[in-house]
C-alpha cells in the first residue's frame, strides 16, 4: 500500500504548459484505468478535476488532460493560469480493492 | 445540489474513541459508495476507508485496519466513522466523501469540507 510516486514540486510561467507524473505498480496504475486527479487550493477540500485517465468532469476546463502509460499516469495543464496555482493529487484503484494517493505535487505559476 | 457535512471532530487524548459522521443531502444516499479521506497537518491525502452501497466488506489501509470502522445508515442518509485506539498519527482532517457510483472502484466525486480531529495529551 505504498503512495503512488508524484513529483514534490513543479512550476510554470502563464501560458506554458506543465505535465505532473503519478507513478505506481503493476498492482494499481498499471492495471485499472481508474486513475484519478484532484486538485486542493490552500484550506479548502479537493476537487475532482480527472476521472478514469482521461476523462474530465462538467465544469473542469478543457485545459486539463489525463493519460496514462503502463505504471505511470500524467496530468497536463496547458495555458496556465494563476488560479491554477495548488496542491494535486493522483488517486488509483488497487488490486487489493483499497485506494492510494500520491504524495502530492505543489504547481506554482511564476 | 449535493451537500456533505462531517461532524464529531474534536481534541482527544491517546487510546480514545471518537465516532465521526457525515450527514448527506442533494442526492439519492443508498446508491452510492462513500468514502473516508485524512489529511495530516501539512500533509497528503490518505485513503481511509470505502464502503459501497450495501455495506457488506468495506476494506482498510494498514495504518488503520482494527481500529477504524466504516458504516452507513440509508434512512439516515449518514456516513459514520468509528474511530478506537486512536494515536497522535490519526491527528488529521478527516473529509467524507461520495463516491461516482455504487461500488468501491468508482472515484470520489464530491468531497465534503472536513473535520478536525486532534489526537494529543
Amino acid at each position: 500500500q505504498s503512495a503512488l510516486t508524484q513529483p514534490a514540486s513543479v512550476s510554470g510561467s502563464p501560458g506554458q504548459s506543465i505535465t505532473i507524473s503519478c507513478t505506481g505498480t503493476s498492482s494499481d496504475v498499471g492495471t485499472y484505468n481508474y486513475v484519478s486527479w484532484y486538485q486542493q487550493h490552500p484550506g479548502k477540500a479537493p476537487k475532482l478535476m480527472i476521472y478514469d485517465v482521461s476523462n474530465r468532469p462538467s465544469g473542469v476546463s478543457n485545459r486539463f488532460s489525463g493519460s496514462k502509460s503502463g505504471n505511470t499516469a500524467s496530468l497536463t495543464i496547458s495555458g496556465l493560469q494563476a488560479e491554477d496555482e495548488a496542491d494535486y493529487y493522483c488517486s488509483s484503484y488497487t488490486t487489493s480493492s483499497t485506494w492510494v494517493f500520491g504524495g502530492g505535487t505543489k504547481l506554482t505559476v511564476l | 445540489e449535493v451537500q456533505l457535512v462531517e461532524s464529531g471532530g474534536i481534541l482527544i487524548q491517546p487510546g480514545g474513541s471518537l465516532r465521526l459522521s457525515c450527514a448527506a443531502s442533494g442526492f439519492t444516499f443508498s446508491s452510492y459508495a462513500m468514502t473516508w479521506v485524512r489529511q495530516a497537518p501539512g500533509k497528503g491525502l490518505e485513503w481511509v476507508s470505502s464502503i459501497s452501497v450495501t455495506g457488506g466488506s468495506p476494506y482498510y489501509p494498514d495504518s488503520v485496519k482494527g481500529r477504524f470502522t466504516i458504516s452507513r445508515d440509508n434512512s439516515k442518509n449518514t456516513l459514520y466513522l468509528q474511530m478506537n485506539n486512536l494515536r497522535a498519527e490519526d491527528t488529521a482532517v478527516y473529509y467524507c466523501a461520495k463516491l461516482a457510483g455504487p461500488t468501491l472502484y468508482y472515484y470520489i466525486h464530491v468531497w465534503g469540507k472536513g473535520t478536525t480531529v486532534t489526537v494529543s495529551s
